[in-house]
């Protein structure tokens, strides 16, 4: 099993450009994350999805947007990049229910936004 | 303030030495508590986790939690410098939807 896996691995953009962070897992897990990390600020949740077609926003939802048409496949949208968008992302999935306390985490995409 | 405090080191040891990591927390609705290790540019990893109060041991691993004080603690015993990484506690519970809260992370160095 390949686990969590995202792409792409490192990211530059321009301020004002557009980009999707793609995001797999093959656990069938139902529930699936994007997280943002940034120094001193720990982890950081941008969207949830409960199951397949479901989405919430998290802490910090503004300038995201995010996708869930398959089980498998949680994608991420950046609208129009601003610097502080520049963080590390992390895509998570767990098993549905009260006892979240094990998520898998993916390797991470570094994203720069010049 | 933080739902989640932790304090962010550096935290420096040498080899063998008793590593305490620690976070406290403001919402007692809090029932799982967890901790992350997370290497250099990877992704953040289960060590261990606790429900509800007490202590839990794994190998050189104790977590405890002492819920009147709103404080869990991860206890290293015989560190090694394969244990240098960031260690992240999480809490979750029935806050509105079970989301997981994290800590900021300590970074832990251990010399050889």
């Amino acid at each position: 099993n390949a686990g969590v896996t995202q792409t792409p691995k490192f990211q530059v953009l321009k301020t004002g450009q557009s980009m999707t962070l793609q995001c797999a897992q093959d656990m069938n897990h139902n529930s699936m994350y994007w997280y943002r990390q940034d120094p001193g600020m720990g982890l950081r949740l941008i969207y949830y999805s409960a199951s397949e077609g479901t989405t919430d926003k998290g802490e910090v939802p503004d300038g995201y947007n995010v996708s869930r048409l398959k089980k498998q496949n949680f994608l991420l949208g950046l609208e129009s990049a601003a610097p502080s968008q520049t963080s590390v992302y992390f895509c998570a999935s767990s098993q549905p229910g009260g006892a979240t306390y094990e998520q898998y985490f993916g390797p991470g995409t570094r994203l720069t936004v010049t | 303030q933080k739902e989640v405090e932790q304090d962010p080191g550096p935290l420096s040891v040498p080899e063998g030495a008793i590593v305490s990591l620690n976070c406290t927390y403001s919402n007692s609705a809090f029932q799982y508590f967890m901790w992350y290790r997370q290497y250099s540019r990877k992704g953040p990893e289960l060590l261990m986790y606790t429900y509800s109060s007490g202590n839990k041991e794994d190998g050189r691993f104790t977590a405890q939690v002492d819920k009147s004080s709103k404080y869990i603690s991860l206890f290293i015993r015989d560190s090694q410098p394969s244990d240098s990484a960031t260690y992240l506690c999480a809490m979750s519970g029935n806050t509105g939807g079970f989301k997981t809260i994290f800590g900021a992370g300590t970074r832990l160095f251990v010399k050889a």
